[in-house]
């Protein structure tokens, strides 16, 4: 059974304090690995997908890296604005129907 | 492009009563899903559908049925509410296999079962 970690449960950092969250994940065989966005009473926005150990993804502020075992989203001089859920979900071709199963997810807060 | 709607946003039941949230997307998207999200236990899937007409149970099916008569249209129906079933509900929609594509998530339905 795939089974997802994520550490720390939360991350409270100051405006311009780089950090890292991560994901911790065992799966028979990896398809994707995901990470999302949620904000307070919204749903999952979608951020990256990585697929293949050593692949990275860059979008702004924030930075994912794969290994065979785990996956980190780096923040770099966070904004408040940074502030929400990261979850962390895999999949691993499995199903029939592309299961994903994600993780506990980090709450990020960012003071100013 | 409004990409997955759901409806309602929010609602309160009193137990026993029935009700069904209504998923739509726009997207011609294939597969739909249905999850809750609690504390503490994160996103746990309720029902899908690989397509048209087709349904199967998820996770934690019981008390829960779904329809997909349309392809667009995917419906999360509670017959006898419990307050157990209080939770946010998300339904979400991806082309092929969720598993390599991701998924796009509605913006959830909060409801209070009382």
């Amino acid at each position: 059974e795939d089974q997802v970690t994520q550490s720390p449960e939360a991350l409270r950092l100051q405006e311009g304090e780089s950090s890292s969250l991560n994901c911790s994940y065992t799966v028979s065989g990896l398809r994707g690995l995901f990470w999302y966005r949620q904000d307070p009473g919204k749903g999952p926005e979608f951020l990256f997908t990585l697929y293949s150990a050593g692949e990275e993804k860059e979008k702004e502020r924030l930075k994912a890296t794969l290994t065979k075992k785990e996956s980190f989203l780096h923040i770099t001089a966070p904004k408040p604005e940074d502030s929400a859920t990261y979850l962390c979900a895999v999949g691993d071709g499995g199903t029939s129907y592309g299961k994903l199963t994600f993780g506990q997810g980090t709450i990020l807060t960012v003071h100013p | 492009n409004a990409g997955v709607t759901q409806t309602p946003k929010f609602r309160v039941l009193k137990t026993g009563q029935s009700m069904t949230l209504l998923c739509a997307q726009d997207m011609n998207h294939e597969y739909m899903y249905w999850y809750r999200q609690d504390p503490g236990m994160g996103l746990r899937l309720i029902h899908y559908s690989v397509g048209e007409g087709t349904t199967a149970k998820g996770e934690v099916p019981d008390g829960y049925n779904v329809s997909r008569l349309k392809k667009q249209n995917f419906l999360l129906g509670l017959e006898s509410a419990a307050p157990s079933q209080t939770s946010v509900y998300f339904c979400a929609s991806t082309p092929l296999g969720g598993d390599l594509y991701g998924y796009t998530f509605g913006s959830g339905t909060r409801l209070t079962v009382v």
